[in-house]
């Protein structure tokens, strides 16, 4: 069965660049989420989607970070101008309203050098 | 505004012993959900227990419990008969009324043999 799909799992990008993340989630469910984690840290919250309901962005730690989901199923996370401080795994999960909890996928590992 | 403490960084077990990891919480949302996952030195995020605000008994799931105490906003995960494999990090998190589901900052679990 399909689960939550992150792509690419590995970006290498110079500072000052823009990348984009993306994140498919498993099919039918309504919620997506983005979240930073730093080596280490925990889960820092940045965008949560649920179904067509304006996104809770309040997670977004500066105006370069955007996120958008097209069709209520793949997302897709943006970060322009990238610096050294954005290098972090950033973790994508989703859920329906009939399951409990939320399925992640494997991370994009982004390193901004 | 909804808010996830874990104030352990790291802890230590001996291999067969339990232990407790700590969390506190707080929202003003009279609903919400409180859920535990494991993170493994791979990265993926595996989800444990979950507890909802309105259930009277404290969930368990085999060798894992959710010590739910309301009054406090506490969220306690015992894990008992401790195992190698659980060597790991230990995140908890709350998802509110809205859906959107933050997480604490962590703990790191060692159990030694």
């Amino acid at each position: 069965g399909a689960g939550v799909s992150q792509s690419p799992s590995n970006k290498v990008t110079e500072k000052g660049k823009d990348v984009e993340l993306r994140c498919d989630p498993i099919s039918g469910h309504t919620a997506l989420y983005w979240y930073r984690q730093s080596l280490g840290q925990g889960l820092e919250f940045l965008i949560y989607f649920q179904g067509n309901s304006a996104p809770d962005k309040s997670g977004l730690p500066s105006d370069r970070f955007s996120a958008e989901r097209t069709g209520g199923s793949v997302s897709t996370l943006t970060i322009q101008r990238t610096q050294q401080e954005d290098s972090a795994v950033y973790l994508c999960a989703s859920s329906s309203r009939t399951a409990v909890e939320a399925f992640f996928g494997q991370g994009t590992r982004l390193t901004v050098v | 505004a909804q808010k996830i403490t874990q104030t352990q960084p790291g802890m230590f077990v001996q291999e067969k012993e339990a232990v407790t990891l700590d969390c506190t919480y707080d929202t003003s949302d009279p609903s919400y959900g409180l859920f535990w996952y494991k993170q493994p030195s791979s990265g993926e995020m595996i989800f444990l227990i979950y507890q909802g605000s309105y259930d009277q008994q404290n969930a368990t799931e085999g060798r894992y419990s959710l010590n739910f105490q309301k009054a406090r906003k506490s969220a306690n995960l015992v894990i008992s008969a401790s195992q190698l494999g659980d060597s790991a990090m230990y995140f908890c998190a709350m998802r509110g009324s809205t859906g959107k589901l933050i997480f604490g900052q962590g703990t790191t679990l060692q159990v030694k043999p």
